[in-house]
């Protein structure tokens, strides 16, 4: 079974100041891992996936199998940064992609 | 391309009422994907289809809950007869491979 657990339902943040949203997996294979964003009214983007190793919007994301997280981080968060974020999971070669619950990130500004 | 499309964008219906959401997905893609999000519980799968051919149903709650793709380029997802607890935002999405998804705006469902 693949399971994602993100363990902050909200988090605010003041703008400027550092951002991590948590999340922790649980798979028996190899796992790839995505993050995705809903800004206000909008609907789900892909934001980033492990694989790419790249840094979007100033977010980077590091898979730390040992750990079996994927913790998203910005050093300097931004006002246009609120929004709702899920982490997702799914095995090499499947489609299926599992959501955790989500995050509400909010900058204060 | 237009993207993933949805339709209708909201739903009001009445307790006992058949409802029915549409999706067109990105042409060339050969995934689609139901989910459902709720404040609870976040974002579900319902059911996915690979060549128009469902795979994995195992999220569709109860009978009450049917979806069809009877061609690469349409899927609906019927709920009769809907119940207050069915509210909810249903997403589509679609995807070529393992390469993400892309979903579309969603249909705010309200049963009342």
């Amino acid at each position: 079974a693949q399971r994602v657990t993100q363990p902050e339902k909200l988090l605010s943040v003041f703008k400027g100041a550092p951002v991590e949203l948590k999340c922790n997996y649980s798979y028996s294979g190899s796992p790839e891992l995505f993050w995705y964003v809903q800004y206000s009214r909008q609907r789900l983007q892909l934001l980033l996936r492990h694989i790419s190793r790249e840094s979007i919007k100033g977010f980077t994301a590091d898979l730390n199998k040992g750990e079996t997280s994927f913790h998203l981080k910005k050093p300097f968060a931004q006002e246009e940064d609120s929004a709702m974020y899920y982490c997702a999971l799914s095995g090499v070669g499947n489609e299926k992609l599992t959501f955790g619950t989500g995050t509400r990130l909010t900058i204060i500004p | 391309d237009a993207g993933v499309i949805q339709s209708p964008r909201h739903e009001v219906t009445e307790m006992g009422q058949e409802v029915t959401l549409r999706c067109k997905p990105i042409s060339g893609h050969n995934s689609l994907f139901w989910y459902r999000q709720t404040m609870m519980r976040g974002l579900e799968l319902l059911i996915y289809f690979n060549n128009n051919v469902p795979i994995d149903d195992s999220g569709m709650p109860e009978d009450r809950f049917s979806a069809k793709m009877p061609n690469a380029s349409f899927s609906t997802l019927k709920i009769q007869p809907s119940e207050p607890r069915d509210s909810a935002v249903y997403f589509c999405a679609s995807s070529l491979g393992t390469g993400g998804y892309t979903f579309g705006s969603g249909t705010r469902l309200t049963v009342v």
